[in-house]
């Protein structure tokens, strides 16, 4: 079935530093959501990219579609400790019906 | 908008005792999901309701688990009898799809299920 993994499982970062968060699917996707879990909260959808190489960006953070559409990428600018959370991506299952399988999740810590 | 609706927000229960989750969607949601999320993995998708039909339950173990949504708009979910692997967190999600956007999921806050 369809896989999607994510690298890294863990990143700790200073306040101010840069952070990316890397996903990787097995199979080719019509597009790809991220969506941010705070600790001890829900996901929250980001947004979702549907073109070949597209890219949008949401203040500090910066999302990326790979050429080949199987993989995409989450940039986050000088972090801060609001950014603090696992960052999910989720790609749509061949079987329609609006299903999506999500990632295995980065926990991102940012350290004051 | 009201968000998606759940509870309890916690239950503790004994294994093999039985419980029930409960969902109400954002209205005029057709879609509504459940999933199970374990701590420190990513959720997965117990079943998918469209409407009031099931359009993907392959991953609910259906021997304990049973989920319905009656009259296409809340739904329930149910394990009996639970085991100490069921601890997670279970989450509802319900979605639309926009024209030019595709779908998103809004999440509830989630019931934290722990067997003892």
């Amino acid at each position: 079935g369809q896989q999607v993994m994510q690298i890294p499982q863990y990143q700790h970062v200073q306040e101010g530093e840069d952070f990316t968060t890397y996903c990787n699917s097995s199979t080719t996707l019509s597009n790809i959501q991220w969506y941010k879990q705070r600790p001890g909260g829900h996901p929250v959808f980001l947004i979702q990219l549907v073109k070949s190489g597209e890219v949008k960006k949401q203040k500090r953070l910066t999302f990326q579609f790979g050429e080949a559409k199987k993989n995409s990428s989450l940039h986050i600018t000088a972090t801060q400790t609001t950014d603090v959370g696992t960052y999910f991506c989720a790609g749509p299952n061949s079987g329609g019906y609006q299903k999506v399988t999500f990632g295995t999740g980065t926990k991102l810590q940012v350290i004051p | 908008e009201a968000g998606v609706a759940q509870s309890p927000r916690y239950k503790i229960i004994e294994k093999r005792q039985s419980v029930a989750f409960w969902c109400n969607p954002i209205s005029g949601h057709a879609t509504l999901y459940w999933y199970q999320q374990i701590l420190g993995q990513g959720p997965k998708l117990l079943i998918q309701f469209q409407n009031n039909g099931v359009v993907d339950d392959s991953q609910l173990p259906k021997d304990r688990f049973s989920a319905e949504r009656l009259k296409g708009v809340d739904s329930t979910l149910k394990i009996q009898p639970a085991k100490l692997e069921d601890s997670a967190v279970y989450l509802c999600a319900s979605s639309y799809r926009t024209p030019g956007r595709g779908v998103e999921q809004y999440f509830g806050p989630g019931t934290r299920l722990t067997v003892t």
